[in-house]
């Protein structure tokens, strides 16, 4: 059982190319969120999805797009990369149907736009 | 808004105890605690429902005070194993069961 799967796991990017982080999820859970990391602030949610094709708002969406075709996967997209976006991303996904909503991360995807 | 952790770094001795504290100024609907190595993703330490009684497993338990929104994560007798980044998430409700956290607490255990 390999639940949540983040690729790629580092990727370097020059400011302005776009690129797209892939979340995996094999535990049949309908929400699913993105998180950013960045030191001393905790992590922050970008963007969350409660069901296959709805997506919304976290804390911190600008310069991000998310889109969620298939209940299992959860991509987050970066149109023009600013140096600002270097962070390291977590996705995770919880269960809607439990009561104890415990979020299950991916590894994370360290990403670093110069 | 960001629930508040406390203190924001924490130096230990095998076998001594810690407390975290973790407070928001809203009401809350549960609180989550989850430890996360250098490196590594976060992972699921326990959850406090509105309601609901403290918390435990083994030495690491937990409480919620719902008057004031406060919960605070107990480390009894401190383990190597213990060191990492503890980081409270909070929940005020809602159908996208949403986790605001904290900036974190580092713990660090030494032998």
């Amino acid at each position: 059982n390999a639940g949540v799967t983040q690729t790629p796991k580092f990727r370097v990017l020059k400011t302005g190319q776009s690129m797209t982080l892939l979340c995996a999820q094999d535990m049949n859970h309908e929400y699913m969120y993105w998180y950013r990391q960045d030191p001393g602030m905790g992590l922050r949610l970008i963007h969350y999805s409660v069901g296959e094709g709805t997506t919304a708002k976290g804390e911190v969406p600008d310069g991000y797009n998310v889109s969620r075709l298939k209940k299992q996967n959860f991509l987050l997209g970066l149109e023009s990369a600013a140096p600002s976006q270097t962070s390291v991303y977590f996705c995770a996904s919880t269960d809607a149907l439990s009561g104890s909503t415990e979020a299950f991360f991916g590894q994370g995807t360290r990403l670093t736009v110069v | 808004q960001q629930p508040v952790q406390s203190p924001q770094a924490v130096i230990l001795r095998e076998g001594e105890d810690a407390v975290i504290n973790c407070s928001s100024s809203k009401a809350l609907y549960s609180v989550h605690w989850y430890r996360q190595k250098h490196g590594e993703a976060p992972v699921f330490l326990m959850i406090l429902l509105k309601g609901g009684e403290q918390k435990g497993h083994e030495k690491i338990s937990a409480s919620f005070n719902e008057k004031k929104q406060q919960s605070s994560l107990y480390l009894t007798a401190s383990q190597l194993s213990y060191s990492g980044t503890y980081f409270c998430g909070t929940e005020i409700g809602g159908s996208a069961r949403q986790l605001t956290f904290g900036s974190g607490t580092q713990l660090t255990v030494l032998p």
